[in-house]
């Protein structure tokens, strides 16, 4: 089935640091990635929708120059949080879009990476 | 805009306790629906799914009904088991568009 791979799986680091997270799609192309965020239990945030070779589009409240989204192949969206404050601290899902097939069962409308836990002291 | 709507937990249940985790949505046109379960330390995974009203999702013995006249999916179990404890997302799409996800319920079980 389709697999999406998130990396790293759970970073610490400093106030004031960038950090990079990449979602890949491993043995599918995905035109469509999605960035959700989601804070201690609580919903999923969808924070950006990122098509691949264009902008990405975020939704509103979303800092764009904060979160930045770059999907420049049809496997790899990466989300860098840059200069990460501890309120930046929060657990981040990608999830990567395949095209409904009208004869599959198993069709989801989305594969989810497994997660990054994003911690900032 | 859609939104979705599901009961607030935590839900804490008894080992064979019946389930139920309700859902509204609010939507234009025909959403898909689901459910996604989060286990602790874990990413989402879809539980089931029904993509037109009066289909019913199932999967591990968990069900649950596309109701369009009552916009809702509401998520049953008819005997839970502690490995069924987990966070629960109720989620709707709209064809283009992203899953939206409600607040998510939280159902812990005890033997």
């Amino acid at each position: 089935g389709a697999v999406v791979s998130q990396h790293p799986s759970r970073v610490i680091c400093k106030s004031g640091t960038s950090v990079k997270i990449e979602c890949r799609s491993l043995d599918f192309q995905a035109t469509t990635m999605f960035w959700y965020r989601q804070f201690p239990k609580q919903s999923l945030m969808l924070m950006a929708t990122s098509n691949e070779g264009s902008k990405a589009t975020y939704e509103q409240g979303v800092e764009k120059d904060k979160f930045l989204i770059n999907h420049a192949s049809l496997t790899l969206s990466t989300l860098t949080v840059t200069s990460a404050h501890p309120e930046d601290s929060s657990f981040y899902i990608c999830s990567a879009r395949l095209a409904p097939g009208d004869r599959d069962r198993d069709w989801q409308p989305q594969h989810f990476g497994d997660g990054t836990r994003l911690s900032i002291l | 805009g859609n939104s979705v709507t599901q009961m607030e937990g935590p839900v804490t249940l008894s080992e064979e306790a019946f389930l139920t985790i309700n859902c509204t949505y609010t939507a234009t046109g025909y959403p898909s629906l689901f459910w996604y379960v989060q286990y602790p330390g874990e990413g989402l995974q879809l539980l089931l799914k029904a993509t037109k009203a009066d289909d019913k999702g199932s999967n591990k013995g968990f069900e649950a009904t596309y109701r369009k006249e009552t916009t809702s999916f509401h998520l049953e179990k008819g005997s839970v088991q502690v490995s069924d404890s987990a966070v629960y997302f109720c989620a709707l799409l709209q064809a283009g568009t992203a899953l939206i996800f409600g607040k998510g319920t939280t159902l812990s079980v005890s033997s």
